[in-house]
């Protein structure tokens, strides 16, 4: 049963465009909404992260837009540079984060051309 | 640089045989995390250590066992390896109180 599902599972954005990856989940004991970015051969790493208290969390070019009714949330990275050519993962999990088992999406491989 | 170390980072088993990865954590990181990690999918939640105790599991059989060490490292112990056990095994650790998770770069096992 996949609790997390992520689209699309690739995406091709032109430099300086936006880059949206959707993220759907069904447990609503899920409070705690991570996005996680991977390069080739590294270890996730913690882009940004939301609790449903809020609507909307921007940090510099990224942004999170969660919708509690609907179930759903999604990333958006403006000005996407080619630095920014990652595998993205969005995850959730209860306990407002302090429970450390994240439910991972399948991923969505970022490609920003020059 | 997240503070967190794995080895080995690359891995060659046989199916049956034994495996025993390593993580060592920052100093202050109570809570360790291990995750799988399989070609082209998201992380799997393994289990979770605190303070030296288990406290979750995923879904995953008793033949992945782990251990967490007084110094901060900690173990991921596979025995009986299946073919399908291929994958980036992922530690990850915490200093609690609600800190995000902080990734390895993984250990990359291959079971043939």
């Amino acid at each position: 049963q996949q609790q997390v599902k992520q689209s699309p599972q690739s995406l091709i954005v032109q430099k300086g465009g936006i880059s949206i990856i959707n993220c759907a989940y069904e447990n609503t004991a899920f409070d705690y909404f991570p996005w996680y970015q991977q390069f080739p051969g590294k270890g996730p790493a913690l882009l940004i992260a939301i609790r449903p208290d809020v609507s909307e969390k921007k940090e510099g070019r990224f942004t999170i837009s969660f919708n509690k009714s609907a179930k759903q949330f999604s990333l958006h990275i403006m000005d996407s540079q080619p630095g920014d050519s990652a595998t993205y993962f969005c995850a959730a999990s209860e306990d407002g984060g302090s429970n450390y088992k994240l439910t991972f999406g399948k991923g969505t491989l970022l490609t920003v051309n020059p | 640089e997240t503070g967190v170390t794995q080895s080995p980072t690359h891995l060659i088993k046989t199916r049956g045989q034994q495996v025993t990865l390593r993580c060592s954590s920052q100093s202050g990181h109570n809570t360790v995390s291990w995750y799988q990690q399989a070609l082209g999918q998201g992380p799997q939640f393994i289990f979770q250590y605190y303070r030296e105790e288990e406290n979750g599991r995923g879904n995953f059989p008793p033949r992945f066992s782990g251990l967490q060490f007084p110094n901060y490292s900690s173990e991921l112990n596979v025995n009986a390896l299946e073919l399908d056990d291929s994958a980036l095994y992922l530690c990850a650790s915490s200093p609690g109180q609600n800190s995000p998770l902080h990734f390895g770069n993984g250990t990359r096992l291959t079971v043939t």
